[in-house]
């Protein structure tokens, strides 16, 4: 089955430790997203990827970086993970196109706890 | 700025309709979304519709928009036991971003 797939499902890392999570998809869609979910709030989208075109959310901390080395992949880099950090981060993905809905299709997500 | 409001609380019986009510501030919304979460998981899309359409039904989801009063909602009918989860509403922007409420998390009783 098409899908979008994270890992780990489940990650701990120490205060100021990078980290790096994963996204993968096969649904050859060309827009990958990663919001970025705290308990009992709505998610918020750090950055997505128009194929290779990166782009950058206002207010996401410089500490947030994220890699695309192709289509079916995209990263999540967290440089140096800080105790506000620990969240849920989900990774979607959609094909923009003229005539039918920008659809977003959500991957289970990663669930980060910092030390 | 973009806002998308919804109650955070919901408690129905099995058996009964569950109606989940979101607000939206952006007239050029050009689709909204309602994604189920369960515990521990990602988002499951649920429905979407056009901002052009005022209803939509599929299977025991029904979807309600009110453009003029940048209302929608989503009815679930014969609510059972494994509705339960936190449903969220999004609006689609131009550029394609998607605006989420807070979701609005539905306890269903036995």
């Amino acid at each position: 089955d098409a899908m979008v797939i994270q890992n780990p499902r489940y990650q701990v890392t120490q205060f100021g430790k990078p980290v790096t999570l994963s996204c993968s998809q096969t649904l050859n869609h060309n827009v990958m997203y990663w919001y970025q979910q705290k308990s009992s709030q709505a998610p918020k989208l750090l950055f997505h990827y128009y194929d290779k075109d990166f782009n950058n959310e206002a207010d996401t901390p410089d500490n947030f970086q994220s890699r695309r080395p192709n289509t079916s992949f995209c990263f999540l880099d967290i440089r140096s993970p800080g105790l506000g950090d620990a969240a849920m981060y989900l990774c979607a993905t959609s094909r923009p196109g003229e005539f039918y809905p920008d659809t977003q299709y959500f991957g289970p997500g990663t669930r980060l706890t910092v030390l | 700025g973009e806002d998308v409001e919804q109650s955070l609380f919901l408690s129905v019986r099995e058996g009964d309709s569950s109606v989940i009510n979101c607000t939206y501030t952006d007239s050029s919304s050009t689709y909204l979304y309602w994604y189920k979460q369960e515990p521990g998981a990602g988002l499951q899309l649920l429905t979407y519709i056009f901002s052009n359409m005022d209803m939509k039904q599929d299977q025991r989801l029904t979807v309600l928009l009110n453009k003029k009063d940048k209302h929608l909602s989503l009815r679930i009918a014969d609510t059972q036991t494994g509705d339960s989860a936190i449903y969220f509403c999004a609006e689609s922007m131009l550029e394609g971003n998607l605006i989420f409420g807070k979701g609005t998390k539905l306890s269903v009783k036995p």
